[in-house]
């Protein structure tokens, strides 16, 4: 699996949108952009993950550039609770035997009031 | 629907003892991944069963076993525990490749 940077942690203001950005320079074509978050002391929770296109649900956005490269998701409305370590993971999505996600160090986003 | 389930929550036991940690998947799910937490090395992955079988494995030691069952349940165990084994232990189950993976809310095993 390509390996990716983040910030070690950012701030963001409660109601302003948080952006998280990640450095994949290496990803290979089949590989996608994982995005999990970690509340202390809890499992890490899935939130979005895409290919090429950028993806939207309930929960954020994940815009990924055209080279692919790099990708920035999107927390449109951060709120206390969304205060967490975000890991941003890139892995192949399709057989063989890459099951596993290769968790970095992640982003600390604090959400201030 | 109900998430993922691991028992016990909390652990203490004692250099040289073995431990059994127990996973409930998601309902439907069939490939079960353990995950082991420490400050130091943060998430590593352990391996994953699929359908009974052992898929993947992580780079632990042989000290570091599990099992699925025919329900899809899932149980890892440590023999011989040393203090670095104290961490957060970590399941994960998907439906299929690639998919999401669902956490539970994990294990605490503190060795003394």
């Amino acid at each position: 699996d390509a390996k990716t940077t983040q910030p070690t942690s950012m701030d963001c203001a409660e109601g302003r949108a948080a952006n998280l950005p990640c450095n994949h320079s290496t990803i290979s074509g089949n590989e996608y952009v994982y995005w999990y978050r970690q509340i202390h002391s809890q499992g890490p929770q899935y939130i979005i993950h895409g290919l090429k296109n950028n993806e939207t649900n309930e929960m954020a956005s994940l815009i990924i550039t055209e080279d692919r490269k790099s990708s920035t998701l999107i927390l449109p409305h951060a709120t206390l609770r969304d205060t967490a370590v975000y890991y941003c993971i890139v892995r192949v999505n399709s057989g063989g035997s890459n099951y596993k996600l290769t968790f970095g160090k992640g982003t600390l986003l604090t959400v201030n009031p | 629907k109900a998430g993922v389930t691991q028992t016990p929550r909390y652990l203490i036991k004692t250099r040289g003892q073995q431990v059994t940690l127990s996973c409930s998947p998601i309902s439907g799910h069939r490939s079960v991944s353990w995950y082991q937490q420490t400050p130091g090395q943060g998430l590593q992955f352990l391996f994953e069963y699929f359908s009974e079988t052992q898929r993947n494995k992580g780079n632990f030691p042989g000290r570091f076993s599990g099992r699925q069952f025919s329900n899809s349940r899932s149980e890892m165990n440590v023999s011989t525990l040393e203090l670095g084994d104290s961490a957060l232990y970590l399941c994960a189950s998907s439906l299929d490749w690639g998919l999401e993976q669902f956490f539970g809310p994990g294990t605490r095993l503190t060795v003394l």
